[in-house]
């Protein structure tokens, strides 16, 4: 099984729709984020958790909102899905500290009609 | 199929010569750097990363150069083989707080 699980992998909805993306772990990390892939951008930051009820924006938080209930897990919504919002997302875990490697998920695409 | 990398800039290599990636990063204040691979479909994986401190550090066939007067990162691959192919990114975090950030990345491609 993943250490760092995304649910769905892939949706397709409609404009205006409420979305919410799943990330579970199980690499026990205090630290998980949300990343945007879009093809030649690289990855983008969108929010980011270094505790429960800890939020903190990225760089593209607009348009998205999270929840860290609990350690294991990381939500991403979009309230109001927009085609412009249709990339891949991804889901990453972390240890504390400032060095170390993010632990990314399999991704979950989103497209929006 | 993965639509991830479009417009990449690519890299082009025989199997078995060595392979150079580059990275200019953006913030003289970066302290720690990443280099990530990504096969279709998956999520980037880790491959080495290099402290602000060193200019050189050496993994498994893999080694990264930093030259913090200029900004560059480079990413050396020896004895590329055709499961090298993928994207390549570099990343910089900047501060206390570890946000990493990610270039746009480079195609490796190798031809057997």
């Amino acid at each position: 099984d993943a250490d760092v699980t995304q649910t769905p992998r892939n949706r397709i909805t409609k404009t205006g729709k409420r979305i919410m993306l799943e990330c579970s772990q199980t690499k026990g990390h205090d630290r998980m984020y949300w990343y945007r892939q879009d093809p030649g951008l690289g990855l983008r930051l969108i929010y980011y958790s270094f505790d429960v009820k800890d939020i903190n924006k990225g760089e593209i938080s607009d348009g998205y909102s999270v929840s860290r209930q609990a350690q294991a897990k990381f939500s991403l919504s979009l309230e109001s899905a927009i085609p412009n919002q249709t990339a891949l997302y991804f889901c990453a875990t972390k240890e504390r500290g400032n060095t170390g490697e993010l632990f990314f998920g399999e991704g979950s695409r989103l497209t929006v009609l | 199929g993965e639509s991830v990398g479009l417009h990449l800039p690519t890299l082009s290599v025989q199997e078995g010569d060595n392979s150079i990636i580059n990275c200019a990063y953006s913030n003289s204040a970066s302290d720690y750097f990443i280099w990530y691979k990504q096969e279709s479909g998956k999520g980037p994986q880790f491959i080495i990363d290099i402290r602000s401190n060193m200019d050189k550090r050496q993994g498994q066939r893999v080694t990264v150069l930093l030259n913090k007067t200029v900004k560059h990162l480079s990413l050396q691959i020896a004895a590329t083989q055709p499961g090298d192919s993928a994207v390549y990114f570099c990343a910089e975090n900047i501060g206390s707080s570890y946000k990493l950030i990610f270039g746009s990345g480079t195609r490796l491609l190798v031809r057997p």
